[in-house]
């Protein structure tokens, strides 16, 4: 079965990076687009930015261009998420999601992984 | 960028009764070239993730319930959840895959 699994909560300071990992199996991992996408305390979900099948292309939504950047490993079947110059408004689970068809919608999730930003 | 707008923002029905959760895009979200929604709705309990229920505004996924239904198009949509479960209580989002940056709606909360 499709599973894509985190890692684990961080804690970072205002001005610090991070990495976050999202490991997938059970699907041909280098055949489909992946998304990250945010979601902060209580509050609603943020798409952040795409990832091509080949690793090559990438496409961020303009709020994040410039801190943020998405890789993926097609040998280990994970997909990373970097964000630098953290701020406490990056305070949020972040998730990892497959695109089924390359259309931009999300038909597996991973668990999410928390990240606070506090000084 | 496209907004999306649920109306309302919570709701509390009985079981075994019908829900309606509306969503509104500020643009159409309707590709006159295949003429085809992109819109889906997802339902997200406390502490996981978003599940993925309805994509392409109507069309339900393998495994979601039959009393789930999505209808619409252009710009105003609904997802009906009619005898409702104990296990329906969710946040519910719609979300547009029409033009990037893709975005959600505020949340719907369903209280049974």
């Amino acid at each position: 079965q499709v599973q894509l699994v985190q890692s684990g909560a961080e804690v970072k300071k205002p001005g610090a990076s991070v990495r976050l990992s999202c490991k997938a199996s059970g699907f041909t991992f280098r055949n489909y687009y992946m998304h990250w996408v945010r979601q902060a305390p209580g509050q609603g979900l943020e798409w952040m930015g795409i990832i091509y099948p080949s690793g090559e292309t990438t496409s961020y939504a303009r709020k994040f261009q410039g801190r943020v950047t998405m890789t993926r490993d097609t040998a280990t079947s994970t997909v990373y998420l970097q964000l630098t110059r953290l701020r406490a408004e990056d305070t949020a689970v972040y998730f990892c999601a497959r695109d089924p068809s390359g259309e931009d919608y999300f038909d597996h999730w991973g668990q999410g992984t928390l990240l606070t930003v506090s000084s | 960028d496209i907004v999306m707008t649920q109306s309302p923002d919570s709701l509390t029905v009985s079981l075994g009764e019908r829900a309606t959760i509306n969503c509104k895009s500020s643009q159409s979200i309707l590709y006159s070239s295949d003429n085809k929604n992109y819109l889906a709705w997802y339902k997200q309990k406390p502490g996981q993730p978003p599940k993925l229920l309805v994509s392409w505004a109507s069309i339900r996924e393998s495994g979601v319930p039959d009393r789930f239904s999505g209808s619409g198009s252009g710009s105003d949509f609904t997802l009906t959840i009619s005898s409702l479960q104990a296990e329906d209580s969710a946040v519910y989002y719609c979300q547009q895959y029409y033009a990037s940056p893709y975005t959600f709606g505020q949340g719907t909360s369903l209280e049974i």
